[in-house]
């Protein structure tokens, strides 16, 4: 069975820091992940995907991440924070079945001026 | 601009009162979906759509219904609402490679 653990429900860094939000997998074949973002009183935005290929996978807005199988990780970087990056982040995760896609319970990121 | 839309965004039921939530899109895409989003619990699939006329259910189906007679519009109802019902609804589309668009939800209260 897949699912998904993000470490932290919340993360504070100071704004020029670096971002490390912390997504860990389970899954029984390699999966397809993703990285959403969420902002307030809107729905999710794409962030970054991987499904095959490169193992660091570049995003929008600066973010990338990187598919290591041997942890089972999928963590989602950004080199230097922006007040903008604010939002709740989902990692999600998919053996490729529509139906079998499962969110992680999210990360609050919050940037400290 | 091209996306999803929802509507009601907010609504506020009496316990046993039905409503419906509304999605509609317009790129095209084959697959739609409905979850419910909770504090602490993440987004959980209600029902899904592969195409036009066909529905399945996913993980938190009970208490909910779904139609999609036309191609770019997916409708979740509730016949009964109970206050577990409480949550914020969003609704998603894709093309087969899982590039999800959401909508910006629906906050529904049931008292």
């Amino acid at each position: 069975a897949q699912s998904v653990t993000q470490l932290g429900s919340h993360v504070s860094v100071s704004e020029g820091a670096l971002v490390l939000l912390r997504c860990n997998y389970s899954s029984s074949v390699p999966p397809y992940l993703f990285w959403y973002v969420q902002y307030p009183n809107q729905g999710l935005q794409l962030l970054l995907k991987y499904t095959t290929g490169a193992t660091l996978v570049k995003g929008i807005n600066g973010f990338e991440a990187e598919f290591k199988k041997s942890e089972t990780s999928f963590h989602l970087t950004k080199p230097s924070a922006h007040m903008s990056d604010a939002a709740e982040y989902f990692c999600a995760v998919t053996e490729g079945s529509v139906n079998q896609f499962y969110f992680g319970t999210g990360t609050s990121l919050t940037v400290i001026p | 601009n091209a996306g999803v839309t929802q509507t009601p965004k907010f609504r506020v039921l009496k316990t046993g009162q039905s409503m419906t939530l509304l999605c509609a899109q317009d790129m095209n895409h084959e697959y739609m979906y409905w979850y419910r989003q909770d504090p602490g619990m993440g987004l959980r699939l209600i029902h899904y759509s592969v195409g036009e006329g066909t529905t399945a259910k996913g993980e938190v189906p009970d208490g909910y219904n779904v139609s999609r007679l036309k191609k770019q519009n997916f409708l979740l109802g509730l016949e009964s609402a109970a206050p577990s019902q409480t949550s914020v609804y969003f609704c998603a589309s894709s093309p087969q490679d899982y590039g999800y668009t959401f909508g910006s939800g629906t906050r529904l209260t049931v008292v």
